[in-house]
């Protein structure tokens, strides 16, 4: 069954530099999630998106943007990129916004790091 | 205090035994309940979901949940080797929509031979 598929899977950066992650949901998912995981952390919640329009945000720096487009892909951008934001970065997706549930299908990842 | 609370672990469980997760939560209005097992440097997959209080069984898996308490639980019996992982506790908060899930620091689990 298709996933979510996450790019890069690995970035290197020097501090100051701007950064784009992008994310493709599973087919027929119309929401994402984007997370940031540091070391030995649990995940934190950046923002979400249904339907192209932001529907959650959480502790995103205003650094970072992100927007889904047309085709249900998002784009994670962060500028200005500071050591701190090393990390994993998730991209998560699922089916439907609301209900009773909302079960979340993680991609595997983009490995940030700020030199 | 933190919106999910979990014991960091280890928890050391031997083979075969009952494994047993803890997680506390501080919005008396949440809804929903998730358990996420995360192996090393990968992503967080979920195990279980709950929003009704009791018992739900999934195979060896058995959430519970005691709203009136905010504690959520999760059981492995038969535990095997491959069940070593981190737990993560997940909630959904009250006043946000469905998409917005706040995880717990996880439980380190370590099912010994």
């Amino acid at each position: 069954a298709a996933g979510v598929i996450q790019s890069p899977r690995h970035l290197i950066k020097e501090k100051r530099e701007t950064a784009t992650l992008k994310c493709y949901p599973i087919p027929r998912h119309d929401t994402v999630y984007w997370y940031q995981q540091g070391p030995g952390q649990d995940p934190q919640f950046l923002i979400s998106f249904y339907e192209k329009m932001q529907s959650d945000k959480g502790s995103i720096p205003d650094r970072f943007s992100a927007q889904q487009f047309s085709d249900y892909h998002s784009e994670l951008n962060m500028s200005s990129l500071e050591l701190g934001d090393s990390a994993l970065y998730f991209c998560a997706s699922s089916p439907r916004l609301g209900g009773d549930y909302n079960e979340q299908f993680f991609g595997p990842g983009t490995r940030l790091t700020v030199l | 205090q933190k919106e999910v609370e979990q014991n960091s672990g280890p928890l050391s469980v031997p083979e075969g035994a009952i494994a047993s997760l803890n997680c506390t939560y501080s919005d008396r209005g949440s809804q929903s309940f998730f358990w996420y097992r995360q192996y090393s440097g990968k992503s967080p997959e979920l195990i279980m979901f709950i929003y009704s209080n009791g018992d739900k069984e999934d195979g060896r898996f058995t959430a519970q949940l005691n709203k009136a308490s905010q504690y959520v639980s999760l059981l492995i019996r038969d535990s095997q080797p491959s069940d070593s992982a981190t737990y993560l506790c997940a909630v959904n908060p009250s006043g946000s929509s469905a998409s917005k899930i706040i995880f717990g620091s996880g439980t380190r689990l370590s099912i010994r031979p």
